[in-house]
């Protein structure tokens, strides 16, 4: 199994330009989730879905936005990008949501300057 | 809002001292989970604490989980060059919080 796979893993991005981060898992996973890694700050949420179709806002969702059409995939588009998002971008999936008592797979994470 | 925070932000061993890393929530919180980030890595599982004064072990890392369940403590002995890494506590009480992590080094 690939587990969660996360593409591109560096992206560098003028600012106002836009882009997707794709993520998708092959375990089955309802619940999938992006947090952003800065340094000192650890992982920030910043949407998460626990099935298709169904979407919610983390801690810091503001620029973002998300969709879940399939189980498999939770794109992460950038609408226009600041350089206040770059960052390290983490896609997590688990069986169950975390507060359950679930496991969180992590993505490889996508490293993603905008100047 | 809730808030998880983790002390020391960075520490700095010498290959076979001990390590500790302490989690403190500001909310009571129904689990906890420590996971381990390699440099250029990403978080890793390790371990869940679930139950008030529970201690677990993996080989050289015992975890505790306080029994007010508002902090949490991972104790490594006797360091190896393979423990170096970040180490995050994440739990849950309004919301599943991550800490900001602790950064392990040690020397050789």
């Amino acid at each position: 199994n690939a587990g969660v796979t996360q593409t591109p893993k560096f992206q560098v991005l003028k600012t106002g330009q836009s882009m997707t981060l794709q993520c998708a898992q092959d375990m089955n996973h309802e619940y999938m989730s992006w947090y952003r890694q800065d340094p000192g700050m650890g992982l920030r949420l910043i949407h998460y879905s626990v099935g298709a179709g169904i979407t919610d806002q983390g801690e810091v969702p503001n620029g973002y936005n998300v969709s879940r059409s399939t189980t498999e995939d939770f794109p992460l588009r950038l609408l226009s990008a600041a350089p206040s998002q770059t960052s390290v971008y983490f896609c997590a999936s688990s069986s169950g949501t975390p507060h359950e008592g679930n496991i969180q797979y992590f993505g490889a994470g996508t490293r993603l300057s905008v100047l | 809002g809730q808030q998880v925070m983790q002390i020391p932000q960075y520490q700095h061993v010498q290959e076979g001292e001990d390590f500790t890393t302490y989690c403190n929530s500001s909310t009571t919180l129904s689990n906890i989970q420590w996971y381990k980030q390699r440099p250029g890595g990403h978080p890793v599982f390790l371990i869940q604490l679930v139950k008030s004064g529970e201690v677990k072990k993996q080989k050289r890392l015992t975890f505790q989980f306080g029994e007010a369940k508002k902090n949490s403590s991972l104790h490594i002995t006797a360091t190896q060059t393979t423990d170096v890494g970040t180490y995050f506590c994440g739990g849950y009480g309004q919301n599943f919080v991550f800490g900001p992590g602790t950064r392990l080094s040690v020397l050789p």
